[in-house]
Formats: C-alpha cells, structure tokens, sequence
C-alpha cells in the first residue's frame, strides 16, 4: 500500500543545531507540505512543492528550508533550532485533484 | 486573507449524545472544505469533505453542508461513541492540490 512515513518520530537537540526531519511518500503525488502543529493554533503551513525542483513559502517558513530533488521526499531543514521550534511536524502529500494524506508526525523538543 | 474559526474546545458529551462542532471562514473564490480527525499520537485523516457550495460531506456517521450563504461547514453526528474521541480539524483548500488552511482545533472527549 501507498503511505507517507516520516523520521524520527521523536527528536530532541540543542539549540543552535541544524536539524534536518525526513518525509518520503510512495503515492507518486506531486505535491508535497510540511505544516506544524502548536496548541491553539491548529496546523500553520511551514514551505510546499508542487514539483521537482519547485518549493515555496507558507505561512510560517522563516528558520526553516527545504529541497525537492525527487518526486517522493521533501526533506525539511532547521538552519539553526530555536526554543520557538519545539513543535510537532507533519508532512503531507497530494495531486491537483485529492486530498492531501499525512503522515504520523515528528515530535522536536528544542532544548 | 483566508482563515478558518472552530469552536473551542475541548468539548465532553456522554456516550450517545448529540455533536456540533461549529466552523466557519472566510476566502476568496470558492474553496473545497474538509473535517479532518486525529487521533491520540496519530497523523490527520481525512473525515469528510465538500467541494462546492450545498454539497454534503458524510463518513461513519458524520455529516456537514457547506453553506456559502452562512461561510460555515458544522460537523454534526447524531449519537457519539467513546471511540470518537479525537481532535477535530476544520480546513479550508485555497486552490486545487492540497494546500490547506486549518482552524485551530477541537478536542473532543465521550464519556461512557
């Protein structure tokens, strides 16, 4: 079966590190989203790629940074964590015509 | 700009009971609305969804219309069980392809 699995689940690091968390898809979508999630704010939408080689901007992506060199991973990027960074992330994958189908989530404490 | 409102939360019905969950939004154009659930330590899934204005979206015993005169899209089930007891994502779809915007969240908690 087709999923969306991120890695790790669980991460801890200091801050000031770089920190990069994994998402890989196997749907073949070409859309792919990195959002967090923090209380009482829902899920904000951190960067997005509509495509190889495309990536853009959400809501919330200053610290943040990603790549999209294939169809199935979109690798997010913390250059240099902050407190402000201790979230819970997920990604997400979608075509023009779906809905989108998320992953489990990665838990990042920031200490 | 396009924002989603949910009711707050967290909201305790006994076992059986009648749920509303309150969503209402404002967007340009006309957005695919969503109820998404997630469960204690797990990924959002997808619930229901509609596409256009008086569509009815509907799965495992909840409903919710998208009524573009009111901007609202209420989740409603007629009897709760215990195993419903999970947040509730309201979310709005900007353009075709899965970027979506979330309202903030509503917990959910059924008693026995």
């Amino acid at each position: 079966d087709a999923e969306i699995t991120q890695s790790p689940r669980h991460k801890i690091t200091e801050t000031g590190r770089q920190v990069t968390l994994a998402c890989h898809q196997t749907w073949n979508h070409n859309n792919m989203f990195w959002y967090r999630q923090d209380l009482g704010h829902g899920l904000r939408l951190i960067h997005y790629s509509y495509g190889v080689q495309d990536t853009n901007k959400g809501e919330v992506s200053d610290g943040y940074s990603v790549s999209r060199s294939n169809t199935e991973d979109l690798p997010l990027t913390l250059e240099s964590a902050a407190s402000s960074q201790t979230s819970v992330y997920f990604c997400a994958s979608s075509t023009a015509n779906t809905e989108a189908f998320f992953g489990q989530g990665t838990r990042l404490t920031v200490v | 700009g396009d924002s989603v409102t949910q009711m707050e939360g967290p909201v305790t019905l006994s076992e059986e009971a009648f749920l509303t969950i309150n969503c209402t939004y404002t967007a340009t154009g006309y957005p695919s609305l969503f109820w998404y659930v997630q469960y204690p330590g797990e990924g959002l899934q997808l619930l229901l969804k509609a596409t256009k204005a008086d569509d009815k979206g509907s799965n495992k015993g909840f409903e919710a219309t998208y009524r573009k005169e009111t901007t609202s899209f209420h989740l409603e089930k007629g009897s709760v069980q215990v195993s419903d007891s999970a947040v509730y994502f309201c979310a709005l779809g900007v353009n075709q392809g899965g970027k979506l915007i979330f309202g903030q969240g509503t917990e959910l908690s059924v008693k026995p």
